[in-house]
């Protein structure tokens, strides 16, 4: 069964601090692993897309990894600011050309405090 | 270029009424997807749309419809509105066959009273 797993499941850190945010999945075959962030009430906004032989993506102070033998992904962001308080959504692209899937992940939520 | 957008922002209907929410992908995608949030869970997957097409349902109740223009937009309808169905829903567009992942609209909050 395609599967999305995100932990934890809400975090909270003080403003400057680094932080990590995990997502495992099981998912065949693998297209691809998207990070969206999600402001409260607004429709969520694509971060960084990884495909199978990329490890590591960057977009300013997010970091994404992904190891493809483990089925395991991150987020990191680092020195942490007060509007990177939201919800983090890994999603995996499953399929070939003409039959996509999207399993989405339930998300973590991070809150950031000054 | 524009992204994909939706309409309207809020919504408030009475609970039997019935909901129409639309969507314009991002100009050149051909699928289109609706999702709901209700608050605090993450993203259920409604239906998805393809060429005019359904091509996938989500486990939703026969009362979620929809369906796609030749022009490629897209309207949900929700009929018998129920309490419940009180949620934002999200609509994505994307290019067939690309495998590189969508493009969200900002959604629209529809609250059933």
């Amino acid at each position: 069964k395609n599967q999305v797993e995100q932990s934890p499941q809400s975090l909270i850190i003080l403003e400057g601090k680094n932080c990590t945010l995990q997502c495992n999945y099981t998912v065949s075959p693998f297209s691809n692993l998207r990070w969206y962030k999600q402001d409260t009430g607004r429709g969520p906004v694509s971060l960084t897309i990884m495909t199978f032989s990329e490890n590591t993506k960057s977009n300013g102070r997010y970091t994404a990894t992904l190891d493809a033998d483990t089925k395991q992904s991150s987020l990191h962001i680092t020195a942490s600011q007060l509007s990177d308080s939201a919800s983090y959504i890994c999603v995996v692209s499953a399929g070939t050309s003409g039959t996509y899937k999207y399993i989405f992940g339930t998300g973590t939520r991070l809150k950031v405090l000054a | 270029e524009a992204g994909v957008t939706q309409s309207p922002t809020h919504l408030i209907k009475t609970r039997g009424q019935q909901a129409t929410l639309r969507c314009s992908p991002i100009s050149g995608h051909t699928s289109v997807y609706w999702y709901q949030q209700a608050l605090g869970l993450g993203l259920q997957f409604l239906l998805w749309y393809d060429e005019g097409e359904e091509r996938n349902r989500g486990n939703f109740p026969p009362r979620f419809s929809g369906r796609q223009f030749p022009n490629y937009s897209s309207e949900l309808n929700v009929n018998a509105l129920e309490l419940e169905d009180s949620a934002l829903y999200l609509c994505a567009s994307s290019l067939v066959g690309q495998g590189a992942g969508y493009t969200f609209g900002s959604g629209t909050r529809l609250t059933v009273v």
